[in-house]
């Protein structure tokens, strides 16, 4: 079993309509979460980070739910360029301050008009 | 600011020989990644620098890869000799030091490698 699992989609999605998934995790001992988004045959870039109570960016919510180990991405109101495949990021507490470092395979979601 | 720069941004070339991919992280940056990413395995981390030196280099496939950092501006990650199953995409990325252990990292526009 994967230490970071993700549902691969795509997520077909209408534009303006609301997208929501998840990622499980299961080293309990993780303590940062994050998600990067990745365009098609670019680089992966920070979207956001996790935090315990949960976080809203504009349109983007994540969540956190350490009892289930997983955490969840929601994207309100999805635009077109919201296309993209997101990867979650999970660190694990080590001796060293960057720890144990995992990504998800990433979901990818598709807008469309 | 430029960025994370990587070179070459495309590699082809045929098994057996020794390949080299160049990063330059982001200046001022102590924290330096590399990592492969595959259709199969999605993006997986090779090894990590933290003010030029090795700290986790567990994800290293095999003795025919190591990576140097000999200063701050400057790492390599050398296939020698390469196979096929090695074709990827190879991103280098870039942390600065923090309050927070975990900053953004910032990747380079990663090298296509192809091993024919």
């Amino acid at each position: 079993r994967k230490e970071v699992e993700q549902d691969p989609g795509p997520f077909n999605v209408p534009e303006g309509a609301t997208v929501a998934f998840n990622c499980t995790y299961s080293n309990s001992a993780s303590q940062s979460f994050f998600w990067y988004r990745q365009d098609c045959r670019k680089e992966p870039k920070l979207l956001m980070s996790v935090y315990s109570s949960g976080n809203e960016d504009g349109r983007f919510t994540a969540q956190l739910n350490r009892a289930s180990q997983y955490i969840s991405l929601l994207i309100r109101d999805s635009k077109l360029s919201d296309s993209a495949t997101y990867l979650c990021v999970v660190i694990a507490m080590t001796t060293d301050s960057w720890g144990k470092l995992q990504f998800g395979a990433g979901t990818q979601v598709v807008v469309t008009p | 600011d430029a960025g994370v720069i990587q070179s070459p941004r495309h590699e082809v070339t045929e098994m057996g020989q020794e390949v080299t991919l160049r990063c330059k992280p982001i200046s001022g940056h102590d924290y330096l990644f590399w990592y492969r990413q595959t259709m199969m395995r999605g993006l997986e981390l090779l090894i990590y620098f933290n003010n030029n030196v090795p700290i986790d280099d567990s994800g290293m496939p095999e003795d025919r890869f190591s990576a140097k950092m000999p200063n701050a501006s400057f790492s390599t990650l050398k296939i020698q000799p390469s196979e096929p199953r090695d074709s990827a995409v190879y991103f280098c990325a870039s942390s600065e030091p923090g309050q927070s252990s975990y900053n953004e990292q910032f990747f380079g526009p990663g090298t296509r490698l192809t091993v024919l």
